[in-house]
């Protein structure tokens, strides 16, 4: 079975621009989180998705959003981005809220100068 | 979810085993031990994770204690690709949040 797989692997944008990165989930796996992993923070949940609903949101502002297609792929939205959005976003499926475990994509280098 | 707390670092030689320490001591009752690492700039990968019992699977083993405290990750036969950070996380499965602390960056030397 293939892993989680996220698009672009690597991305260089300028500060105010907009981005938009993808996450294919593990095929059956109907739910998806995002997180954003900074050498100062961390690692930090951003949003979590089942069936195209937002289920949770982590502390970040509004300039990030996300969503979930049908097929339970889903993007993540930065607009008007800042220097401080560099990181590496990272995509995690499981089948279903609450059960079995989340596995992690390689992950998404923002680097914003 | 419960914090947990481990040690920022810690060396192994190669070869021997890797014990890994974590602490948790305000976990509650439906919250699971989950361990994932992460090698430089890749995505976490899941290790293993246990409710009470003892769990062992290809990669490593688990040893939780008896009042859930604290919990061990043993590494039986660390080799240099096990060089990563590891991270000890308390979760329910109410939830797919995960909340990630400092985790413990493994040195496995020659």
């Amino acid at each position: 079975k293939a892993g989680v797989t996220q698009t672009p692997r690597y991305l260089i944008k300028t500060r105010g621009q907009q981005v938009t990165l993808s996450c294919s989930p593990i095929s059956g796996h109907r739910s998806v989180s995002w997180y954003q992993q900074t050498p100062g923070q961390g690692l930090q949940f951003l949003f979590e998705y089942f069936s195209e609903t937002q289920r949770n949101k982590g502390n970040f502002p509004g300039r990030f959003s996300g969503r979930q297609f049908s097929n339970s792929r889903s993007e993540m939205n930065v607009s008007t981005l800042e220097l401080g959005d560099s990181a590496l976003y990272l995509c995690a499926s499981i089948q279903a809220p609450g059960t079995d475990t989340q596995y992690f994509g390689p992950g998404t280098r923002l680097t914003v100068l | 979810d419960a914090k947990t707390t481990q040690p920022p670092s810690m060396d192994c030689a190669e070869g021997r085993a890797a014990n890994l320490p974590c602490n948790h001591s305000t976990i509650s009752g439906n919250e699971y031990v989950y361990w994932y690492r992460q090698i430089h700039s890749q995505g976490p990968q899941y290790i293993i994770h246990g409710l009470k019992n003892n769990e062992t699977n290809e990669m490593a083993s688990l040893i939780i204690t008896e009042d859930r405290k604290s919990s061990t990750l043993i590494l039986p036969h660390a080799t240099l690709r096990d060089t990563a950070v590891y991270y000890c996380i308390v979760r329910s499965n109410a939830g797919n949040m995960l909340t990630f602390g400092g985790g413990t960056r493994l040195m496995v030397k020659p």
